[in-house]
């Protein structure tokens, strides 16, 4: 079955913290995103990896970065986290090369900035 | 750049009830749609696609109808269950040619309540 499973459910983090937010997947997809979901915003892509060390900016990329060492793990990173910060973020996998196929999403991450 | 409006929610509706939520999208190109849906304390499913004018997605229940002369991918379903309360989400992705990335971009998200 597909899997694709970001490392926690809930954070609550400090603001200044360095944050870390894990997401691995087993179905050896290539490309991966981080989106981050806001009521009445829906959800906006805020980087995304088209293979292993290879990354590319998304929507809302401003503090934030990524890391990917891996094919199956893709690792979003708030350098400095701020309450603005406060969010659900969402990670997902994609066969690429194929234009049609689905995206698989992870349960979320429910991330609090005090 | 692409974008995506969904009618704006909440939705409030008894079971049996029909549903329809509005999607209209502006890209260039011809686009893949897309809906998912998310259900209280997870992420996002698919829950249907098509892939050019005129295709119809369908699944458990529901139905969405790739309309390129309106820019339009309404969702339906005739006859709602409880069960179908959640987020639904409309969403497109651009097909350039080539390798395409599958990038998503989403519209606003619509909350469903159903009530017995």
């Amino acid at each position: 079955d597909v899997k694709v499973t970001q490392s926690s459910r809930y954070l609550v983090k400090r603001t200044g913290e360095k944050v870390f937010l894990e997401c691995v997947q087993d179905m050896d997809h290539e490309n991966m995103f981080w989106y981050r979901q806001d009521p009445g915003l829906g959800l906006r892509l805020i980087y995304f990896s088209y293979d292993v060390k290879m990354k590319e900016k998304g929507d809302i990329p401003e503090g934030y970065s990524v890391s990917r060492e891996k094919k199956e793990r893709f690792s979003l990173i708030l350098e400095s986290a701020s309450t603005n910060q406060t969010s659900m973020y969402l990670c997902a996998s994609r066969v690429q090369g194929r234009l049609n196929t689905e995206a698989f999403f992870g349960q979320g991450t429910r991330l609090t900035v005090v | 750049g692409n974008s995506v409006t969904q009618m704006e929610g909440p939705v409030t509706l008894s079971e049996e009830a029909f549903l329809t939520i509005n999607c209209t999208y502006t890209a260039t190109g011809y686009p893949s749609l897309f809906w998912y849906v998310q259900y209280p304390g997870e992420g996002l499913q698919l829950l249907l696609k098509a892939t050019k004018a005129d295709d119809k997605g369908s699944n458990k229940g529901f139905e969405a109808t790739y309309r390129k002369e309106t820019t339009s991918f309404h969702l339906e379903k005739g006859s709602v269950q409880v069960s179908d309360s959640a987020v639904y989400f409309c969403a497109l992705r651009a097909n350039a040619g080539g390798t395409s990335y599958g990038k998503l971009t989403f519209g606003q998200g619509t909350i469903l309540t159903v009530h017995p």
